[in-house]
């Protein structure tokens, strides 16, 4: 069954420090995988796209890596800020050309503190 | 990037009535879709809207609850009829972006069933 997992369920850190959200997924075929932020009361934004090919992926604060053959993500978060506070969603496509078919995780649910 | 906008972005109804959720696009778009959010869950597709045809629904959802329309490639609607409060959840319509893999969202809307 096509799956994607992410831990921890919830996190609570300072402002300021780095933390890292874990996926893993049971999806096959596989063709790319996602990280959303979804503000409370907004819809989910598109952080980072990466193929199966692809190991890291940067955008600004919110790096995501990928390792194909363990079928594991992670989304780094470096120098937090307040604003970070939101849910973030993994989610895997095993199709490129259908976004019908897209797994989506329950998401981690961060909060940065002062 | 789209821009998206749903009305209305709340609402609290009773049960066995039906209401009625619009979403705008500030862009053309071929293929739109409408997700549901439960309390503490995934996003759920419901269904796919492509103008000028029937919309096509994912297993565990029928047209006689959900009826869409997509009258043009700019606006669609999601009705959601005789409510009980099992679907109270948060509604979100989605259009794919012009680039491989983007998909832009709307805020949603936060419907509770009383």
């Amino acid at each position: 069954k096509n799956q994607v997992e992410q831990s921890p369920q919830s996190l609570i850190i300072l402002e300021g420090k780095n933390c890292t959200l874990q996926c893993n997924y049971t999806v096959s075929p596989f063709s790319n995988l996602r990280w959303y932020k979804q503000d409370t009361g907004r819809g989910p934004v598109s952080l980072t796209i990466m193929t199966f090919s692809e190991n890291t992926k940067s955008n600004g604060r919110y790096t995501a890596t990928l390792d194909a053959d363990t079928k594991q993500s992670s989304l780094h978060i470096t120098a937090s800020q307040l604003s970070d506070s939101a849910s973030y969603i993994c989610v895997v496509s095993p199709d490129a050309g259908n976004n019908r078919k897209l797994i989506w995780g329950l998401g981690t649910s961060l909060a940065v503190n002062p | 990037s789209a821009v998206i906008s749903q009305k209305p972005s709340r609402d609290i109804c009773q049960r066995g009535t039906s209401l009625t959720i619009q979403c705008q696009v500030d862009s053309q778009v071929t293929m739109m879709f409408w997700y549901r959010q439960q309390p503490g869950q995934s996003l759920t597709l419901i269904a796919t809207a492509n103008q000028g045809s029937e919309a096509t629904y994912e297993s565990g959802f029928v047209i006689d609850k959900f009826p869409i329309s997509r009258p043009n490639l700019t606006f669609s609607t999601l009705t959601v009829s005789n409510m009980s409060p099992e679907d109270s959840s948060i509604y979100l319509c989605s259009v794919e972006g012009q680039a491989w893999g983007e998909q832009y969202f709307g805020p949603g809307t936060r419907l509770t069933v009383t």
